[in-house]
């Protein structure tokens, strides 16, 4: 059971947009900035969005996050077949001496 | 560009303790927090914990009564132990760097798969 609750699947056709939700609590996103994490099959995860709705140089603009609250989201315009991955949102979790939570993780398709 | 490899045995028989170093290539071990991540086989991420190269360690909960981190800047390198290990410690191990400006895992290695097994 993850602390962050993420859909498990997720799919869209070439060219649409998808979102993909975390919802959290106060002691981890309504609290601290978000990340979000792409792991393409049998690769390590590569970092996608931090805080909250950065991109890392390189990360297309077609990948997008926000926050409200205690949830979060990444949207991805223009659907690429190359998105097909697993996604991942993160944040710091302020309870017990502070630790990092990850959502179960969302499994993308591209139809 | 900042390469991280994790290295250590691919099988650990249950009850002993599993013990994985990270090399840092190109970039100094005495700046950023580094971390440990699994992933056990087709399931999510879970931090382990990480250490910054003064020793400072953070663990986490689920796992803090029996992981251990230490650094060896002279080496550049930082290492994990996970005691009395289990089935359910089997996982693919990432060593990640985490940077303080972004708060956020921006480098990881390709990751180590370690079954435990007798």
């Amino acid at each position: 059971q993850s602390v962050l609750t993420q859909p498990p699947s997720a799919s869209g056709t070439p060219g649409q947009r998808v979102t993909i939700s975390c919802s959290g609590s106060s002691s981890n996103i309504g609290s601290k900035t978000v990340n979000w994490y792409q792991q393409l099959p049998g690769t390590a995860p590569k970092l996608l969005i931090y805080d909250n709705n950065q991109r890392p140089s390189g990360v297309p603009d077609r990948f997008s996050g926000s926050k409200s609250g205690t949830s979060a989201s990444l949207a991805i315009s223009g659907l690429q077949s190359e998105d097909e991955a697993d996604y991942y949102c993160s944040a710091w979790d302020d309870s017990l001496n502070g630790f990092w939570v990850f959502g179960g993780g969302t499994k993308l398709t591209v139809l | 560009q900042v390469q991280l490899q994790e290295s250590g045995p691919g099988l650990v028989k249950p009850a002993d303790t599993l013990s994985l170093t990270c090399t840092v290539s190109r970039v100094s071990i005495a700046i950023y927090y580094w971390t440990w991540i699994r992933q056990p086989p087709g399931k999510g991420l879970e931090w382990i914990g990480h250490i910054f190269y003064t020793g400072s360690a953070n663990y986490n909960p689920s796992l803090k009564s029996r992981v251990s981190m230490s650094v060896d800047t002279s080496k550049n390198q930082f290492s994990l132990k996970l005691s009395s290990v289990t089935s359910a410690d089997t996982a693919v191990y990432y060593c990640a760097r985490r940077t303080i400006v972004q708060d956020a895992f921006d480098v990881w290695g390709q990751g180590t798969m370690v079954s435990v097994s007798s």
